[in-house]
């Protein structure tokens, strides 16, 4: 069973400080990484993807992955009110031919003004 | 560009009636598409994925199911609504990443489906 762990928060920041969402997986042979993120009422979109080891950056996110402690975080520097949301970690096993992937529950982000 | 859509927006159905949720793809051909479920306080669930016209994998039993009768087509009914089938509904479809290694699902809007 592949499993997606997310601390469901709420998670509450000041705004211009960094907020910073964990996630860990069961499963050792995933092998790809998704943060998505989802504002009330709204659909998913993809903020970042990450499939090595080590730190991957794009603009004020930061999503780092370490494989041997089945480990994911997405840092957000200087948040901003419009960061709050939830946000969702996904892992995928190419392992076969079904390509899927799995969520955590997600972990909702206030950033306050 | 590849856009995907979903309708209706919102739905409200009484417990047993039918239903029928439609996504189309624009923009690609062959992809791979996704039916999931939201529900209040919990997370992402797959429901249906669909890897060509016909081919549907069901990933939890239960009384929906899901066709794709064209390429860009994927339809999720049900012949008798559950009061515990009302969620938030999601088509996905999957596309390469920029890089062309690793493989990314991007979301339609979502249907909003109250059962009553």
């Amino acid at each position: 069973q592949k499993e997606v762990e997310q601390n469901s928060g709420p998670l509450s920041v000041p705004e211009g400080a960094i907020a910073s969402l964990n996630c860990t997986y069961s499963d050792r042979g995933s092998q790809s990484f998704f943060w998505y993120r989802q504002y009330s009422g709204k659909s998913p979109e993809l903020i970042m993807f990450i499939y090595s080891n080590g730190d991957k950056e794009d603009g004020r996110f930061t999503a780092q992955l370490n494989k041997a402690s089945q480990y994911v975080s997405l840092l957000i520097r200087d948040s901003q009110p419009s960061d709050s949301a939830t946000y969702l970690c996904a892992a995928h096993y190419s392992g076969g031919s079904n390509y899927k992937l799995t969520f955590g529950k997600g972990t909702l982000l206030t950033v306050n003004p | 560009s590849q856009t995907i859509h979903q309708w209706p927006a919102t739905l409200v159905q009484p417990v047993g009636s039918p239903l029928s949720l439609e996504c189309t793809v624009e923009g690609t051909s062959n992809p791979n598409l996704y039916w999931y479920r939201q529900a209040a306080g919990r997370g992402l669930q797959l429901l249906f994925y669909s890897v060509g016209i016909g081919q549907i994998s069901s990933e939890v039993p239960q009384n929906l199911s899901a066709s794709r009768p064209q390429d860009r087509q994927f339809i999720l009914s049900s012949k008798k609504l559950l009061l515990s089938d009302s969620g938030f509904y999601l088509c996905a479809w999957r596309v390469p990443n920029r890089d062309g290694i690793q493989e990314t699902q991007y979301f339609g809007p979502g249907t909003r489906l109250l059962v009553l």
